[in-house]
């Protein structure tokens, strides 16, 4: 069954270090998202991503989050200069139009 | 006032016992609503959509009043496997873009 990865499954960064988490979604899926999901907290939007552009973002991906989709597997986000509230288990999913969306394993980043 | 309301539960029920949670949203203009499953430490995973028809699916059954704004899920004879966090989510444009979550509901069911 076609599934969504995630790499690394667990990163661990110092306050101000850039960090790229990765993702592989299903491959004849044309939407893309990232959500983060804090400690004992709510899983939160960040971004959708279709035809090689931001289709939504939220209030929390500003200036210091980026995504983009290298080639034709691959769907990444960029922090730039990570703080520690940007500690979290961060998901990709990614779905066809109007259809279910689904969930890679998760990234956990933690910012020392 | 939060977009989708949920009880944090614990909910603890023992094995074979009904168990129903309870969902509100705030947007009017909300578009579809599901339920996901998440374990710990985990990613959320799919259990159903949620119909103002109502709809069932095995032991589930999930329903949408949209004049309350009020979503529920029924589980019955608990199992052991149910236990996990129950999510309750809703979309505000067309389609299944941009998911909004609840805080979850968690269930332990025990022998």
């Amino acid at each position: 069954e076609p599934e969504v990865t995630q790499t690394p499954s667990h990163q661990v960064t110092q306050m101000g270090q850039e960090v790229i988490l990765r993702c592989v979604p299903i491959s004849n899926h044309l939407y893309f998202y990232w959500y983060r999901q804090i400690l004992g907290q709510k899983v939160e939007f960040l971004v959708s991503f279709y035809n090689n552009e931001i289709s939504e973002k939220s209030e929390i991906f500003d200036d210091q989050f980026s995504v983009e989709r290298p080639d034709g597997s691959n769907f990444t986000l960029k922090i730039r200069s990570t703080k520690l509230e940007d500690s979290a288990m961060y998901f990709c999913a990614s779905s066809m139009p109007g259809d279910e969306q689904f969930f890679g394993p998760g990234t956990r980043l933690t910012v020392l | 006032r939060k977009e989708v309301e949920q009880d944090p539960g614990p909910f603890n029920v023992p094995e074979g016992a009904t168990v129903a949670f309870n969902c509100t949203y705030s947007n009017s203009a909300s578009q579809s609503f599901f339920w996901y499953r998440q374990d710990c430490r985990k990613e959320p995973k799919l259990l159903m959509s949620v119909y103002s028809s109502g709809n069932e699916d095995g032991r589930f059954t999930a329903q949408l009043n949209r004049a309350s704004q009020y979503i529920s899920l029924l589980i019955r004879d608990s199992k052991l496997s149910d236990s996990a966090t129950y999510l309750c989510v809703g979309t505000f444009s067309g389609g299944y873009n941009k998911l909004i979550f609840g805080a979850g509901t968690r269930l332990a069911v025990h022998p």
